[in-house]
């Protein structure tokens, strides 16, 4: 069964700093991995996807990265800003069934 | 596109009460999906239909829950007999079909359901 772990849990940076959030799955066998951002008490919101055979993804500030053997991707965001605070989500899509398997997700609080 | 719209976007009702959910997806997206959300946990897949034909049901879909998109548009998730532990955000996603490898989820702002 294909569990998706996201560290950390929260994450708190001044503003203009570089970070990191990690995620992991256990099984490799995906079609794709997407990252998605969700603001308190409202839907989800899509980052970035990438397909299985690809390395990275990058829009604007941000990029994702797959590693699918060791079931690791990361995603780098740069000069973060306030306007960046939200939860990130990470989801993997499965070659078994159709559904997306997500992550706990990082909340993530950026200050000025 | 103007978006995945759901519809009402809270519902605070009793235990024991029916509740009805609706999703419009997308135009001309064929897949739409359903998940649930509680606090702090990811969203969670409850039911996934192609056009109007329902091919995937998860364990969480219980006998009190039916989903319905009956000419391949919007859908609606039916709860029946709520209970408590049905407190949870509802959340519709939709997708064009483009292949496995490059499906995108839409996601729409979700239903938050309380149930008192």
């Amino acid at each position: 069964k294909q569990e998706v772990t996201q560290i950390p849990a929260a994450l708190s940076v001044p503003e203009g700093e570089n970070l990191v959030l990690n995620c992991s799955f256990t099984d490799s066998a995906i079609y794709n991995l997407q990252w998605f951002r969700q603001d308190p008490g409202k839907g989800l919101t899509s980052l970035l996807l990438i397909q299985s055979s690809q390395r990275e993804q990058t829009s604007g500030r941000l990029n994702a990265s797959l590693d699918k053997s060791s079931g690791r991707s990361t995603l780098y965001i740069a000069a973060s800003q306030p306007g960046d605070s939200a939860t990130y989500l990470c989801a993997v899509r499965n070659q078994a069934g159709t559904a997306l398997i997500f992550g706990k997700g990082t909340t993530l609080s950026v200050s000025s | 596109d103007t978006g995945v719209s759901q519809d009402p976007r809270h519902k605070i009702t009793k235990r024991g009460q029916n509740v009805t959910f609706r999703c419009d997806p997308i135009s001309e997206h064929n897949r739409l999906y359903w998940y649930r959300q509680t606090l702090g946990q990811g969203p969670e897949f409850l039911t996934y239909f192609q056009n109007e034909a329902q091919l995937e049901k998860s364990r969480l879909l219980s006998d009190r829950f039916s989903a319905e998109r009956p000419k391949g548009s919007f859908s609606t998730l039916e709860i029946q007999r709520t209970e408590q532990g049905d407190s949870a955000m509802y959340l519709c996603a939709s997708s064009p079909d483009r292949g496995l490898y490059l499906e995108t989820q839409y996601f729409g702002p979700g239903t938050r359901l309380l149930v008192l």
